[in-house]
């Protein structure tokens, strides 16, 4: 069974300046994905960016990129230019594959991110 | 092309009654997924079906919680003479059927549960 940790249970950052979050996993697994998803007050689950386990490069998504450290099972997410609207909750997400087990995901338990001014 | 629609978005329950929520996955989609996310913690897999079939259910309690997605219809998620500890978000999930290697799942923005 896979298990993701997320260990900062709330952080703040201000306007305009980097936050990194992290995230640690565990599986014996060697093809997957992990995911970050931001959750904001709305409640609504918002893929924020996605890496393949067999890419060694890090994925980027805008202001959003991803420090993926297979050996160490380190998976952390850098937003830079942080602004009010990224203030939500921050889930890490691991998915296996592999043909016919579908898009079951594993959450962390989270981090909730405030944005000040 | 509509998203995850979810039914109702709020549902009170007293203890006891049963518990009906509804998920319509996107057009297109095959696959759908049940998680729970209790207060303050992150989403738990409950169940995995596709048309007519529970694929894995796993995360589903032993009692009282049942899921069906039929032929035709919404996928429902039925919990039976519900307690406090129902007290949750319920998210539903769909993805298309592509064999398995990464298909994207899309979700909904949840059916939060109150048992009074």
């Amino acid at each position: 069974a896979q298990t993701v940790t997320q260990s900062q249970p709330e952080m703040s950052v201000q306007e305009a300046e980097t936050v990194t979050l992290s995230c640690t996993y565990d599986t014996s697994e060697s093809n997957y994905y992990l995911f970050w998803y931001k959750q904001p007050p709305s409640r609504q689950m918002i893929l924020v960016i996605r890496q393949e386990a067999y890419k060694q490069q890090n994925a980027t998504e805008n202001r959003f990129s991803v420090n993926f450290q297979k050996a160490a099972k380190s998976f952390s997410l850098k937003i830079s230019d942080s602004q009010l609207g990224d203030t939500a909750m921050y889930f890490c997400a691991f998915m296996k594959l592999g043909w016919g087990t579908a898009s079951k995901l594993t959450f962390g338990t989270g981090t909730r991110l405030q944005v000040t001014l | 092309n509509a998203g995850v629609m979810q039914n109702p978005r709020h549902l009170v329950r007293r203890r006891g009654q049963e518990a009906r929520l509804r998920c319509s996955p996107m057009k297109g989609h095959s696959h759908v997924y049940w998680y729970r996310q209790l207060p303050e913690e992150g989403l738990k897999f409950m169940v995995y079906l596709q048309k007519e079939n529970i694929i894995d259910e796993s995360g589903m309690p032993k009692e009282r919680f049942s899921a069906e997605f039929p032929k035709e219809g919404p996928s429902i998620l039925r919990i039976q003479q519900v307690v406090r500890g129902d007290s949750a978000a319920y998210f539903c999930a769909s993805s298309p059927n592509t064999g398995g290697w990464y298909p994207e799942a899309f979700f909904g923005q949840g059916t939060r549960l109150t048992v009074v």
